[in-house]
């Protein structure tokens, strides 16, 4: 059974706080890890594919990185707004799948 | 917006009845994606097409499931014989697939179904 584990739960934050999220996933057989952002009544948004151990991307003030070789990945969101306020999904598949095994999620909720 | 779209967007049917989804996936994605979502749980993949050829199910699609995609373009999720345990959110993607590339997945905002 594959299984994606995201931590925290939930996370409360004052606004201007950095913070970051932690995904853990298999590291057996990797293709890809996916991150989205999923605000309420909206469709999930793709904030990042990432492919290679080692690889860190930026999107503004996200930014996300990625062990393969340990199987985990983080997302640090700089300077916390109250729009960032949702829940954050990692995904991951094996394989050259494109098949998406989803944890669980991060929810943020941003204080102004 | 030229994005996924899912209709309809809320449904309530009675146990027994059949509910059909529909996704219209973002133009020229040659593969399009089916996932559940439960309370408190991630999106759970259910079953995927590239252009009109179904190549996996999930295990948690049962005979009363079925989904089509005629021409490769858009797609339908047909549910038999409603169960209340199908109450739950199903999420349409497409993504434009290139070998050897992690591709981009996007999702449509949903459709919730309760099942009464």
């Amino acid at each position: 059974i594959l299984n994606v584990e995201q931590s925290p739960q939930s996370l409360h934050v004052q606004e201007g706080d950095s913070t970051n999220f932690t995904c853990s996933f298999p590291s057996s057989n990797f293709y890809a890890l996916h991150w989205y952002r999923w605000e309420t009544a909206k469709s999930p948004e793709a904030l990042f594919v990432m492919t290679l151990n080692g690889d860190e991307k930026k999107k503004g003030r996200i930014s996300a990185t990625l062990n393969t070789k340990e199987g985990y990945s983080y997302l640090y969101i700089k300077g916390s707004q109250p729009e960032d306020s949702a829940t954050y999904l990692c995904a991951f598949s094996q394989g050259g799948s494109e098949k998406l095994v989803f944890g669980k999620g991060t929810k943020l909720t941003v204080n102004p | 917006d030229t994005g996924v779209s899912q209709d309809p967007r809320h449904k309530i049917t009675k146990r027994g009845q059949n509910v059909t989804f529909r996704c219209d996936p973002i133009s020229e994605h040659n593969r399009l994606y089916w996932y559940r979502q439960t309370l408190g749980q991630g999106p759970e993949f259910l079953t995927y097409f590239q252009n009109e050829a179904q190549l996996e199910k999930s295990r948690l699609l049962s005979d009363r499931f079925s989904a089509e995609r005629p021409k490769g373009s858009f797609s339908t999720l047909e549910i038999q014989r409603t169960e209340q345990g199908d109450s739950a959110m199903y999420l349409c993607a497409s993504s434009f697939y290139l070998t050897g590339y992690g591709n981009t997945i996007y999702f449509g905002e949903g459709s919730w179904l309760t099942v009464v």
